[in-house]
């Protein structure tokens, strides 16, 4: 079974500064691993993916994400944020050996961004 | 390409009562998952269908089903609704198991 844990349920950062999302996963087999957002009264958009190819991930919108086996995170960064950043942010594992794919979600991580 | 549709956007129903939503996936993609997503949550798996049937499934009691069509879109259907169903129903559609799903912008359950 796999699991991912979230840490802080809310994030205040002010415009221009550093974004860190944390995320540490759980699971039994070399994992994929996902970030999506959320925008209020939306659905979920795809930030990027890690399907075991380069550990460092670039994704839409200037955020990108490492992924580091030794720690079980992947946490999400972003040099400078924007308040257009303002969201809810879910990080998701699932297990690509069994075949479906299937993400499996954190609780979500609100992130605030001060002007 | 209108991505992935949901319908209703809003719906407030009793307890006890039944409730179908609706999906339209991606155009391309053969193969739709539903979630639920309470109020401060994650969205959790329902379950999962591909060509008509159910392929996989989450832990969900028996009281949610599903539907998939020929041209695959889907149904979510919940009988003898609790309060605790109401939630954000949300469907991503998939090109079979490709890792890549996209979501719609859900319908918003309440039970009153």
């Amino acid at each position: 079974a796999q699991s991912v844990t979230q840490l802080g349920s809310h994030v205040s950062v002010s415009e221009g500064a550093l974004v860190l999302l944390r995320c540490n996963y759980s699971s039994s087999v070399p994992p994929y691993l996902f970030w999506y957002v959320q925008y209020p009264n939306q659905g979920l958009q795809l930030l990027l993916k890690y399907t075991s190819a380069a550990t460092l991930v670039k994704g839409i919108n200037g955020f990108e994400a490492e992924f580091k086996k030794s720690e079980t995170s992947f946490h999400l960064t972003k040099p400078s944020a924007h308040m257009s950043d303002a969201a809810e942010y879910f990080c998701a594992v699932s297990d690509p050996t069994g075949g479906s794919y299937i993400p499996t979600f954190g609780r979500g991580t609100s992130l605030i961004v001060h002007p | 390409d209108a991505g992935v549709t949901q319908s209703p956007t809003h719906l407030i129903k009793t307890r006890g009562q039944q409730v179908t939503l609706r999906c339209s996936p991606k155009s391309g993609h053969d193969t739709v998952s539903w979630y639920q997503q309470a109020l401060g949550q994650g969205p959790q798996f329902i379950f999962q269908y591909y060509e008509e049937e159910e392929r996989q499934r989450g832990n969900f009691p028996d009281r949610f089903s599903g539907h998939q069509f020929p041209n695959y879109s889907s149904e979510l259907n919940v009988n003898a609704l609790l309060l605790g169903d109401s939630a954000l129903y949300l469907c991503a559609s998939t090109f079979d198991r490709n890792t890549e799903a996209f979501f719609g912008q859900g319908t918003r359950l309440t039970v009153v």
